[in-house]
């Protein structure tokens, strides 16, 4: 069963560095593009950009490029989404996805992060 | 920047049909694809490549195209279906983007 299992919840403060991960099992880990997807509070979903696992292939939406990086790590099937510092406006659930043959077909749990002094 | 357009809301009462337009002017070289999300879950994609259901996903949903517009139908509403439901495409770049999401409301 293909599953994508995300790290818990982290609550930040403004500047700080941040890491969540998403952990797929169940398929080869580096067949397949990973996406991350924002939901700010009460809000729609928003598009960052995907990266391939198998070579690290990583693509960035307009909206946030620079603000964010993908990575992922091969050797324990698990995409990462780092922040170097951030912002009060970086609060959202911030999910996972595994594009498949027919689309985006599975999805990690969320991770909810919150930026507050 | 690339764009879909959906309406913010849409309602229907139980057993009646409910649509969901989302459009965009790049939209006939790309595939579209409709999630379903409900209050305090993940999405869950419930139309891939324009029209196909995948396993799992009740008949009750389907999914068309003309030109520039795809719809999301929903046939015979049921109070289960009320959600925020989002379009999803790519542009020519392999750019995804969604669109701005439509509340479901059953009455």
């Amino acid at each position: 069963e293909v599953q994508l299992v995300q790290s818990g919840a982290e609550v930040k403060k403004p500047g700080e560095s941040l890491k969540i991960s998403c952990k797929g099992s169940g398929y080869s880990f580096t067949s397949n593009w990973i996406g991350w997807v924002r939901q700010m509070p009460g809000k729609g979903l928003e598009w960052m950009g995907i990266i391939f696992p198998g070579d690290s292939d990583t693509r960035y939406s307009p909206s946030f490029q620079g603000q964010v990086t993908f990575s992922a790590d091969r050797s324990v099937s698990t995409a990462y989404l780092h922040w170097r510092s951030l912002k009060a406006s970086d609060t959202a659930r911030y999910y996972c996805a595994r594009l498949g043959t027919s689309g985006w077909n599975y999805w990690g749990q969320g991770t909810l992060v919150t930026v507050s002094s | 920047s690339y764009e879909l357009t959906q309406p913010p809301s849409v309602s229907a009462s139980p057993g009646q049909t409910a649509r969901i337009t989302c459009s965009a002017d790049a939209l006939p070289n790309q595939y579209a694809y409709w999630f379903q999300q409900r209050p305090g879950q993940a999405p869950v994609m419930i139309i891939c490549k324009d029209i196909e259901r995948p396993s799992g996903i009740p008949e009750r949903f389907s999914g068309s195209r003309s030109g520039t517009t795809v719809t999301l139908t929903i046939s015979g509403v049921q109070a289960e279906d009320e959600a925020d439901y989002y379009c999803q495409s790519a542009d020519s770049s392999g750019n995804w983007v969604f669109g701005g999401g439509t509340k479901l409301t059953v009455l």
